[in-house]
Formats: structure tokens, sequence, C-alpha cells
């Protein structure tokens, strides 16, 4: 049964530092996986998706990175600002029309 | 291009009464999930819907159940609410077409709350 782990629960960090965001499952028999961020009682926005052949992918400030054998994914958010602040969230999908397995969300804050 | 809708966006019903939510994809995408989020269990997979068939289920009871037309619009029920019902449901659409890797949008939500 996969189970897709998000350490940590929490963090906050100074304006301009960059986010570092970890994701791992443990079964690496995946199809894709992808990210996304949540506002405070809002749905998801989708950031990136990575498919299961892919190193990494990046949009503007954001760089997404998988090792489907060590069955980890991070999350780079470069330069954060305080707008980034919200709970991402880490999904994996076994099949291409398979459910979307999540991790509980890392809760960033982004002090200005 | 207009994202997903949920319709309504609040509700607030008592113990043992149904409910039935309602969700309009992107234009275009045939498959449509659902999605329960609570503090406790975070997201969990109710079900989804691919040309009007049910394709796959989560670990729901019977009491929550879904259907998809044909124009792709999606409606789930919840029959005899029990507090524990009260949650976030979240709809997500994919278009399933090659090289989009079936990407899923989803939409802004409908926070039940059960009294």
């Amino acid at each position: 049964k996969q189970e897709v782990t998000q350490i940590p629960a929490a963090l906050s960090v100074p304006e301009g530092e960059n986010l570092v965001l970890n994701c791992s499952f443990t079964d690496s028999a995946i199809y894709n996986l992808q990210w996304f961020r949540q506002d405070p009682g809002k749905g998801l926005t989708s950031l990136l998706l990575i498919q299961s052949s892919q190193r990494e992918q990046t949009s503007g400030r954001l760089n997404a990175s998988l090792d489907k054998s060590s069955g980890r994914s991070t999350l780079y958010i470069a330069a954060s600002q305080p707008g980034d602040s919200a709970t991402y969230l880490c999904a994996v999908r076994r099949t291409s029309w398979g459910k979307l397995q999540f991790g509980a969300g890392t809760q960033v804050v982004v002090t200005p | 291009k207009a994202g997903v809708t949920q319709t309504p966006r609040y509700l607030i019903k008592t113990r043992g009464q149904q409910v039935t939510l309602s969700c309009s994809p992107i234009s275009g995408h045939r498959s449509v999930s659902w999605y329960q989020q609570t503090p406790g269990q975070g997201l969990q997979f109710l079900f989804e819907y691919f040309s009007e068939t049910q394709r796959n289920k989560g670990n729901f009871p019977g009491r929550f159940s879904g259907r998809q037309f044909s124009n792709s619009r999606s409606e789930m029920n919840v029959s005899t609410l029990e507090l524990g019902d009260s949650a976030l449901y979240l709809c997500a659409s994919s278009l399933e077409a090659e090289m989009t890797y079936n990407e899923q949008f989803f939409g802004p939500g409908t926070r039940l709350t059960v009294l």
C-alpha cells in the first residue's frame, strides 16, 4: 500500500530564502507525481507534474525533482515571498487513470 | 478557459439529512474525481468518473455515491449525514489526452458542515 509522507509538517522562513519541501513515497511504481498549493479554505492549485520517466520539472521560481528509485521528490522555491505562504501537498498516481494518493502537506510561512 | 466549478460553496445540514454536491469540469475534460478533505484524515479519494462510468472507488461507505452526466458534469450525494461527514469536498478534472499525463485540476471545493 502506497504511503506518502511530507516532512516537515510546517516551516517558517524569512523572505528571500530558498524553500526546500520534501515528499517521500513507499512504492516506486508510480505513473506520475504532482505538487499542489492550497491556500486556507481553498481548493488545490496544480504547480508541477513530473512523469515517472522525468527527473525534474521547472516553472518560474519552482523546480521539482523526482528520484523514483529512492521514493523521493523535492520542491524548490527560489527567493521566497510572503505570497508563497500556503500549504504545499504532493500526490502520486500509480496508473494513468488511478487515484491521487496525497501526503499530509507542509505548511509554509514566509515572513517579511 | 473557465476552471473547475463547484456548487454550492458552503452548505449546512443536520444529521440524517442528505446532500447533493455539483461539479462542472473544465470544458473538454472527461474525467472527474471527488476527494474529501478533513483536518484529521487529510485528502481522501472518494470516486472517479469517466464517460459516465465509475472507474475508481475509494473506501467510503455506500452512503456516498456519485454520477456523471453526458456533458461530464458530476454530482455526488451523501445520504443519512453524520457529524463526521463535515469536510471540504473537492472535485478535480483531467483531460485524459496524450501528453497531458492526466494532470488533475481542482475546483474551490464545497464546505459541508453537519450539525
